[in-house]
């Protein structure tokens, strides 16, 4: 069956180290993996895309990778703040398919 | 420029009723997408218009519905109400959808959050 995994457990991170996120996929051939921000009683936003043929993209603090041989793509927030705490979601764009399929998010708290 | 925007933002009923959302998207964007999201499913896509023709449709029984307005706006309607329908509904606007030639990033309203009795 398709799954899309993140840690359900929730990421404590002490202000300034750098935290990391790991999705993992089963059983799709996504074209786009995207990286979202929640927050509590807001839709998510987006943060980062990338492509099947790229390895790593970057956006100020945020670094993402993704390996489809795999099947993985980390996400990185490098020297964390107490705003980066949220939930952080990872999202599959497939291929002939107008879709997202979301891994159901992996919580993040930065501690001061 | 507005975001997107759901109405309404909080929602009871019970079961057996119908309800309709509203989602109003970003001026110029042509796409709507809806998602439900629960706690066990996380976010699952319902459906996506583009220029009021639908063009996707995820896993969700008949009860489901939606409809795209010639100005973009949409709503979607849930017929039946089960109290497993308890969830965020969020819409989620784009210029040209998911198409994968010309990708657009998907900005998502706050959601409405449904309670079903």
């Amino acid at each position: 069956s398709q799954k899309i995994e993140q840690n359900s457990e929730a990421l404590n991170i002490q202000e300034g180290k750098t935290a990391t996120l790991t999705c993992n996929y089963t059983n799709y051939s996504p074209a786009y993996l995207q990286w979202y921000r929640q927050d509590p009683g807001r839709g998510p936003v987006f943060l980062l895309l990338i492509r099947e043929n790229e390895k790593e993209k970057r956006k100020e603090r945020l670094k993402v990778t993704f390996d489809t041989t795999l099947k993985q793509s980390l996400f990185h927030i490098t020297a964390s703040q107490p705003a980066d705490s949220a939930t952080y979601l990872c999202a599959l764009v497939l291929y002939g398919n107008n879709r997202l399929a979301f891994g159901k998010g992996n919580q993040v708290v930065v501690i001061p | 420029k507005a975001g997107v925007t759901q109405t309404p933002r909080y929602l009871i009923k019970t079961r057996g009723q119908q309800v309709t959302l509203s989602c109003s998207p970003i001026s110029g964007h042509r796409s709507v997408s809806w998602y439900q999201q629960t706690p066990g499913q996380g976010l699952q896509f319902l459906f996506e218009y583009f220029s009021e023709t639908q063009r996707n449709k995820g896993n969700f029984p008949g009860r489901f519905s939606g409809r795209q307005f010639s100005n973009s706006r949409s709503e979607m309607n849930v017929s039946t109400l089960e109290l497993g329908d308890s969830a965020l509904y969020l819409c989620a606007s784009s210029l040209f959808g998911l198409a994968l030639v010309s990708y657009n990033e998907q900005f998502f309203g706050p959601g409405t959050r449904l309670t079903v009795l």
